[in-house]
């Protein structure tokens, strides 16, 4: 593993049902975040974490959940999906003193 | 809170012209980063550049350079000798140098490359 990766690379899931994102890096940096990108409203951050065992909430938190039980690890699920959630969902990660914020390659989500 | 605005939805330029995207901000912090990313048809979000508010000297790298205006709270990219590689969406972005370190992002700009 180098860098961030993120699974599944696409999913479509129907309405009401749960579904976890995964996100791990292999940087071993303190601070991990998800976001949401969506057509003509840029990112827009979900939850973060500064560091292990800590998440705060984003922009747009409702609907989602975040645990960050290690270092590399931060999964976003999502409760019961609803179609406002399809969107492409990045995960980040950024040593805390060096500012650069690092992207895995996002996954595609549908919800019908 | 911070806000990032990025005005110009789309621009365009003809290939090895230049070209200059915008970008303000909004913040009552006086140390901080800026940064812009580049996010081309793959998805992947590239950093392209960043500059830290306590530094007067703008940032450059290669054909990429800011002109960091800290009192107006502008922070432009100037792409030099466009590339059809730099056909992208790029976007703008703050952190704040202490605290939460959250990210803010401008709704981005949409760059076409023309041959």
């Amino acid at each position: 593993i180098a860098g961030i990766t993120q699974a599944p690379t696409s999913q479509i899931l129907a309405a009401g049902r749960r579904m976890t994102l995964r996100c791990t890096q292999d940087m071993r940096h303190n601070a991990m975040y998800w976001y949401r990108q969506d057509l003509g409203l840029g990112l827009r951050l979900i939850h973060y974490s500064n560091t292990a065992g800590t998440t705060g909430k984003g922009e747009v938190p409702d609907g989602y959940s975040v645990s960050r039980a290690n270092t590399d690890d931060f999964p976003l699920t999502l409760a019961s999906a609803v179609p406002s959630q399809t969107s492409v969902y990045f995960c980040a990660s950024s040593g805390t003193f060096s500012g650069e914020q690092y992207f895995g390659p996002g996954t595609r989500l549908t919800v019908t | 809170a911070q806000t990032v605005t990025q005005s110009q939805p789309e621009m365009s330029v003809q290939e090895a012209e230049t070209v200059t995207l915008s970008c303000t901000y909004d913040t009552s912090e006086s140390d901080y980063y800026l940064f812009w990313y580049k996010q081309p048809p793959s998805r992947q979000m590239i950093l392209v550049i960043r500059q830290e508010a306590y530094k007067q000297q703008n940032a450059t790298e290669n054909r990429f350079s800011v002109n960091f205006q800290k009192a107006a709270k502008s922070f432009s990219l100037k792409i030099s000798d466009s590339q059809l590689g730099d056909a992208a969406m790029y976007f703008c972005a703050y952190r704040s140098a202490s605290g939460t370190y959250k990210y803010i992002f401008g709704t981005g700009t949409r760059l076409k490359v023309l041959a």
